[in-house]
């Protein structure tokens, strides 16, 4: 069965204090891999897709790279701007395939 | 280029009851998919319609039901509301399968 699990659940940091989120997958095949962040009231804003393993993206003060088993989304220097909920998607290659999202980091960033 | 839009916001409806939710997406994309967000169980996939075509269905029961219109619009109906129907419902719109989804702020659905 496809399933997507984020760790940790819940991480804080002060500001300026660099961290990594963890996204590991398991399906039999991956078109993409998505990254989502989402404040609190509004839907989930698109950040990043990755495709293949070695993939990287970035935005700002956010890295995303992509292994054959696993996704990190990296937060350099992080602001009390950063502070949402991430989530992670991804897209298998199945008879019934659809997107799969994990339950998320919330990261909290202390000033 | 206008983001997906979802009315209402916000519903407050009794268990018994019936609602509809309206999303728009963004404009060109023919795929929408609608999600139910609760904390206890994140985002949660109800269905997928594609060209007025349902392509995906999650598990969800019977009383949760969707179409879209030929301009790629999208109705949801939920029927015989449960208190456990509470929830945000997110839309979420794409251009193609392999693209990603952009979503609407959501409805914030109560049922008491």
């Amino acid at each position: 069965e496809d399933q997507v699990t984020q760790s940790p659940e819940a991480l804080r940091l002060q500001e300026g204090e660099s961290s990594s989120l963890n996204c590991s997958y398991t399906v039999s095949g991956l078109r993409g891999l998505f990254w989502y962040r989402q404040d609190p009231g509004k839907g989930p804003e698109f950040l990043f897709t990755l495709y293949s393993a070695g993939e990287e993206k970035e935005k700002e003060r956010l890295k995303a790279t992509l292994t054959k088993k696993e996704s990190f989304l990296h937060i350099t220097a992080p602001k009390p701007e950063d502070s949402a909920t991430y989530l992670c998607a991804v897209y298998p290659y199945s008879s019934a395939s659809k997107i799969i999202f994990g339950s998320g980091t919330r990261l909290s960033i202390r000033p | 280029k206008a983001g997906v839009t979802q009315t209402p916001r916000y519903l407050i409806k009794t268990r018994g009851q019936q609602v509809t939710l309206s999303c728009s997406p963004i404009s060109g994309h023919r795929s929408v998919s609608w999600y139910q967000q609760t904390p206890g169980q994140g985002l949660q996939f109800l269905f997928e319609y594609f060209s007025e075509t349902q392509r995906n269905k999650g598990n969800f029961p019977g009383r949760f039901s969707g179409r879209q219109f030929s301009n790629s619009r999208s109705e949801m109906n939920v029927s015989t509301l449960e208190l456990g129907d509470s929830a945000l419902y997110l839309c979420a719109s794409s251009s193609d399968r392999a693209s990603p989804l952009h979503f609407g702020n959501g409805t914030r659905l109560t049922v008491t």
